[in-house]
């Protein structure tokens, strides 16, 4: 079992819907948790970092950490066909070098 | 502005092959790292330096992977002899720890090397 489990989809919406995706985990030892967007032949780019259990908003993007469930949700409010990539989320300890998920594909229909 | 350049951008090489991949980490960063992504794994740290100095390497194939940092400006993936199993893109990605923190937030990735063993 991987240390870090995601859907890989692919998720297809229509512009202007809210999008949820997620990661389950099974290391509680994770403390940073981060989500990296990855359009199409393109290298992984940082999109939001939380530290710890709790809620982080950052314009459209609002990213979701429950320690308890080992459960962290990236969620996209008026999704946009810019949107469309895979996103992968990551998570660390505060040693350890950062864990990906294997990505979910999401697509953005115009 | 600043970003991580890797070369070549594309590689087709034959099985038994010596493939070299290249990376550039942003000036000033002291973290590198090197991925392998396919459809199948995802996203794997094969080994990661920090100051020069190999931190791990438990994620690469020892017996024809390696990987060196011959100077502060380049990094180094080297698979000898390539097997169409390596068939992958390979990202580098490089990041600053700071003196008050224990490892780098922001990992920096570059294009990436898409490599073909045929």
């Amino acid at each position: 079992q991987k240390e870090v489990e995601q859907d890989p989809g692919p998720l297809s919406v229509p512009e202007g819907a809210i999008v949820s995706l997620n990661c389950t985990y099974s290391n509680s030892a994770f403390q940073y948790f981060m989500w990296y967007r990855q359009y199409s032949r393109k290298g992984p780019e940082l999109l939001m970092y939380t530290y710890s259990s709790g809620n982080k908003e950052d314009g459209r993007f609002t990213a979701q950490v429950d320690k308890s469930s080992k459960y962290i949700s990236l969620f996209i409010r008026d999704s946009q066909p810019s949107d469309s990539a895979t996103y992968l989320c990551a998570m660390k300890t505060g040693r350890r070098a950062l864990t990906f998920g294997s990505g979910t594909r999401l697509q953005v229909q115009p | 502005d600043a970003r991580v350049t890797q070369t070549p951008r594309h590689k087709v090489t034959e099985m038994g092959q010596e493939v070299t991949m290249r990376c550039q980490p942003i000036l000033g960063h002291n973290t590198v790292f090197w991925y392998r992504q396919t459809m199948m794994q995802g996203l794997e740290l094969l080994a990661y330096f920090r100051n020069r100095a190999p931190l791990d390497d438990s994620g690469m194939p020892k017996d024809r992977f390696s990987a060196e940092m011959p100077d502060a400006t380049l990094a180094t993936l080297k698979i000898q002899p390539s097997e169409p199993r390596d068939s992958a893109v390979y990202f580098c990605a490089s990041g600053l720890v700071r003196e008050d923190r224990l490892s780098t937030d922001t990992q920096y990735f570059g294009p990436g090397t898409r490599l073909t063993v045929l």
